[in-house]
């Protein structure tokens, strides 16, 4: 079956480490994108990809990094500078301009 | 940046009764989708509609697209337990740099009692 995946679920770290969020998907879809959920938030953009070896900027990019080297793949890094890194992260793609987006089903990633 | 505001942000209702939630924007948007979001899940498409006016039903549900483009709104009709979760507008603004951009609503938390 196609879809997206997320991995971990469920990610804990120490405050001030740097740690990676994994996202694949297997539906051959050109965008892909990474956001963040808060409770009582909707979803905030933190950076999206429309092809591989380029990306942009979304709303809260601050803190936070990524890569596109294949299409498969869109790594999140939640870096030590990102003040608030407690949260709900989803990743999502998108098949063509306009086209819905597809969402995985989340890493819940907790810092201490 | 674009602004959605979603109402109610919570329901509580009786199973078999009818729900109602509206999204209305400050920008005109091409594009709005509905999602349902369940609890440490991700969200799912329910409707997505593309021109204004556009009325779509998907079983239970109907959801329109405002003839001003600002504004769209979701109907569940007989509702049921399984209609538990999160609802999210999202809207999107054609061309230019914001390809695929969505803005979201900040969701209404649906609760049916049996």
């Amino acid at each position: 079956d196609g879809g997206i995946t997320q991995s971990p679920k469920y990610l804990f770290r120490k405050e001030g480490q740097n740690v990676t969020l994994s996202c694949e998907q297997n539906l051959n879809h050109d965008a892909m994108y990474w956001y963040r959920q808060d409770p009582g938030q909707g979803l905030r953009l933190i950076y999206y990809s429309q092809i591989v070896n380029d990306f942009q900027k979304g709303d809260i990019a601050e803190g936070y990094s990524v890569s596109r080297e294949k299409k498969e793949s869109f790594p999140l890094t939640v870096t030590s500078a990102q003040k608030n890194p407690t949260a709900f992260y989803l990743c999502a793609s998108q098949r063509i301009y306009n086209s819905p987006l597809h969402f995985g089903n989340g890493t819940r990633l907790t810092v201490t | 940046g674009q602004q959605l505001n979603q109402s109610p942000q919570s329901m509580f209702i009786q199973e078999g009764e009818d729900v109602s939630m509206n999204c209305t924007s400050s920008s005109i948007f091409n594009t709005w989708l509905w999602y349902k979001q369940e609890p440490g899940e991700g969200p799912v498409l329910l409707i997505a509609l593309y021109k204004a006016g556009e009325l779509t039903s998907n079983g239970r549900l109907t959801a329109q697209f405002g003839i001003t483009r600002k504004d769209s709104f979701l109907n569940i009709s007989a509702s049921i337990p399984s209609d538990v979760g999160i609802y999210f507008c999202a809207g999107r603004v054609s061309g230019g740099t914001s390809y695929g951009k969505l803005t979201f609503g900040q969701g209404t938390i649906l609760t049916v009692h049996p």
